[in-house]
């Protein structure tokens, strides 16, 4: 079935970094693109940035400018967001998804996050 | 960025009850609006896109409407699997922003 599965939780200590991955499976990985989103404890969702998984090309959030990177390994099917200069505000759970391709009956494209990972924890504790 | 606002941020419902949700976008998104649901320590699950557009195998009783600034999920009778969190988002432009949430409970 169609799925995404992450690796799992990680601690760090203040202004380490971090690598998340992200494997998929039952669908072909180059046709959407993957997402990262965040949620710390007791708060909103928020989104980090996105890859192209066909060319590789990543788009991030400004507020994650210059700390994130997201790679893909197309071999692997596997997705990849390293966040570095980690700080005690980066603890919350890390989630991949993937980019669906929807369209209304206009045939309007329209994007959605139809297939999310399990989620990995990552605690940043001195 | 693209602040959305939803409200109640919280919400007592019982089942059978009809609850309606709201959503803000500060500048128009025009339809580009989706809705999720969380569960405890689960992943966000996908219902709705585009505003209106019932994901396939999502129960008939969640609907989604609006356009431009202002959305709303209803769920015409609540089942007891639908106490969960809900969030709407907009894909509109990056970065791709979520509402605070909504926390749906039993009344």
């Amino acid at each position: 079935q169609v799925q995404l599965v992450q690796s799992g939780a990680e601690v760090r200590k203040p202004g380490a970094s971090v690598k998340v991955s992200c494997k998929a499976s039952g669908y072909t990985f180059t046709d959407y693109a993957i997402h990262w989103v965040r949620q710390a404890p007791g708060q909103r969702l928020e989104w980090m940035g996105w890859i192209n998984t066909g060319n590789g090309n990543p788009k991030y959030s400004q507020k994650f400018q210059g700390r994130v990177t997201i790679t893909r390994d197309t071999s692997a099917s596997t997705a990849y967001m390293e966040l570095s200069s980690l700080r005690s505000e980066d603890t919350a759970v890390y989630y991949c998804a993937r980019g669906g391709h929807y369209y209304d009956s206009r045939g309007y494209y329209y994007g959605a996050f139809d297939i999310w990972g399990q989620g990995t924890m990552v605690i940043v504790s001195s | 960025d693209i602040q959305m606002t939803q409200s109640p941020s919280s919400l007592f419902a019982s089942v059978g009850d009809r609850v309606t949700i709201t959503c803000r976008a500060s500048q128009s998104i025009s339809s580009y609006l989706n809705w999720y649901q969380q569960k405890p320590g689960q992943a966000p699950k996908l219902l709705i896109y585009a505003a209106s557009s019932l994901l396939s195998g999502v129960p008939s009783r969640f609907s989604g409407s609006g356009s431009g600034t202002d959305f709303t999920l209803t769920i015409s009778s609540l089942q007891p699997e639908d106490f969960a969190t809900y969030y709407c988002q907009q894909s509109y432009t990056t970065p791709h922003t979520f509402g605070q949430g909504t926390k749906l409970e039993i009344k």
